[in-house]
């Protein structure tokens, strides 16, 4: 079975300041992983994903991801923080595109940024 | 691509009523999925189409609660007999088999609400 956990329901962080989200996943098969955003009363957005290639992520709004298997970890940062980023943030964890790929989601993180 | 888009976005009925919500996916994707979301918590996996398939069904997914996907284009998800603890969003996304067949893309997901 797969699951994930995000360490910290909230995070608050000053304008311009480090964002650290943390994830840590439990998987017996290698995993795809990815972060989402959704801000209120909308979708989910594809923030970055990693799926078995290069282990540091780029994705979009400046924000990266870090896979590291012998931490069983893919934590999400962006240098500084801008307002825009508030929002709820989902780490999710698949077996990959060749199963149905449904994807297991963190309970999420709320970052809230303070001018 | 005119993106994931459902219908309706919100809806307020009584415990014991019908409802019925529609995904329209992205053009071409030939994977589709359902997720439920209960506030504070992430998405719920509830069942996933291949085609005009359902290839996998979450043990969340009561008796009252059907899916269908007729001619492997748009989805409907029927609940029977609601519950106020059906109360939830509930989310659709699809995934291409060419290309990027990693990414599942988001609808912004209709709310229900159960009286």
């Amino acid at each position: 079975a797969q699951s994930v956990t995000q360490l910290g329901s909230h995070v608050s962080v000053s304008e311009g300041a480090l964002v650290l989200l943390r994830c840590n996943y439990s998987s017996s098969v290698p995993p795809y992983l990815f972060w989402y955003v959704q801000y209120p009363n909308q979708g989910l957005q594809l923030l970055l994903k990693y799926t078995s290639a290069a282990t540091l992520v780029k994705g979009i709004n400046g924000f990266e991801a870090e896979f590291k298997k012998s931490e069983t970890s893919f934590h999400l940062t962006k240098p500084s923080a801008h307002m825009s980023d508030a929002a709820e943030y989902f780490c999710a964890v698949s077996r990959g595109s060749g199963n149905t790929g449904k994807l297991i989601f963190g309970q999420g993180t709320t970052l809230q940024v303070k001018p | 691509d005119t993106g994931v888009s459902q219908d309706p976005r919100h809806k307020i009925t009584k415990r014991g009523q019908n409802v019925t919500f529609r995904c329209d996916p992205i053009s071409e994707h030939n994977r589709l999925y359902w997720y439920r979301q209960t506030l504070g918590q992430g998405p719920e996996f509830l069942t996933y189409f291949q085609n005009e398939a359902q290839l996998e069904k979450s043990r969340l997914l009561s008796n009252r609660f059907s899916a269908e996907r007729p001619k492997g284009s748009f989805s409907t998800l029927e609940i029977q007999r609601t519950e106020q603890g059906d109360s939830a969003m509930y989310l659709c996304a699809s995934r291409s088999n060419q290309g990027d067949t990693d990414t599942q893309y988001f609808g912004p997901g209709t709310r229900l609400t159960v009286l």
